[in-house]
């Protein structure tokens, strides 16, 4: 089975300052997409980003890109000009040719005014 | 973004009793909705794969007879708690996959079993 592997549970940042945090995983597949999802204290999951795993480039969304190392299945998540905002639960998650999900243990990032 | 609906979003129920759990796909279709479970502050623990018409695949450890699922429409998977007992409270939390390789999630339901 894939796992998903956070080692950091828990990151706080300057507001306005960049802050990443890391995601390693596990598999023996070729074809996956990767996931960043944001769960902020309503508990609403929310996509943050997506990196499919058959693409060079790295995935970008605003404040929010990604450093894909595939060959090192790493996936890490930086967060550029941190906002209050922005203070959540970080789940990185493996999506694969089974349909299924598989999610990290989360990162609980805090952001300080 | 498409958008799953999840109901109710807070149950206390008591001891013995059932409970069951809505997860409507609101403006998409979908095939698979997935039911999750997470405790306080851990990760999203998968817990079946929902399969409109046909049986509900569930992950080692899941007792399917106390966690019933049943996905009978395009846009529609209910989850029922049987028999609840308090080391069944916990948070739970549905996705469906409105296409390919992104799943939308509802807002989950705190279910409290006292």
């Amino acid at each position: 089975a894939q796992t998903v592997t956070q080692s950091q549970p828990e990151m706080s940042v300057q507001e306005a300052e960049t802050v990443t945090l890391s995601c390693t995983y596990d598999t023996s597949e070729s074809d996956y997409y990767l996931f960043w999802y944001k769960q902020p204290p309503s508990r609403q999951m929310i996509l943050v980003i997506r990196q499919e795993a058959y693409k060079q480039q790295n995935a970008t969304e605003n404040r929010f890109s990604v450093n894909f190392q595939k060959a090192a299945k790493s996936f890490s998540l930086k967060i550029s000009d941190s906002q209050l905002g922005d203070a959540a639960m970080y789940f990185c998650a493996y999506f694969n040719t089974g349909n299924q999900f598989y999610f990290g243990t989360g990162t609980s990032l805090t952001v300080i005014p | 973004g498409a958008v799953v609906s999840q109901h109710p979003s807070r149950v206390i129920c008591k001891s013995g009793t059932s409970v069951k759990i809505e997860c409507r796909s609101l403006d998409f279709q979908a095939t698979t909705m997935f039911w999750y479970r997470q405790f306080p502050k851990k990760s999203l623990m998968l817990m079946a794969t929902s399969n409109e018409g046909s049986k509900a695949t569930y992950e080692q450890g899941v007792e399917k007879d106390k966690f019933l699922i049943n996905h009978a429409s395009l846009t529609l998977s209910t989850l029922t708690v049987t028999s609840a007992h308090p080391e069944d409270s916990s948070f739970y939390i549905c996705s469906a996959d409105g296409r390919v390789t992104e799943a939308f999630f509802g807002q989950g339901t705190r279910l409290t079993v006292v």
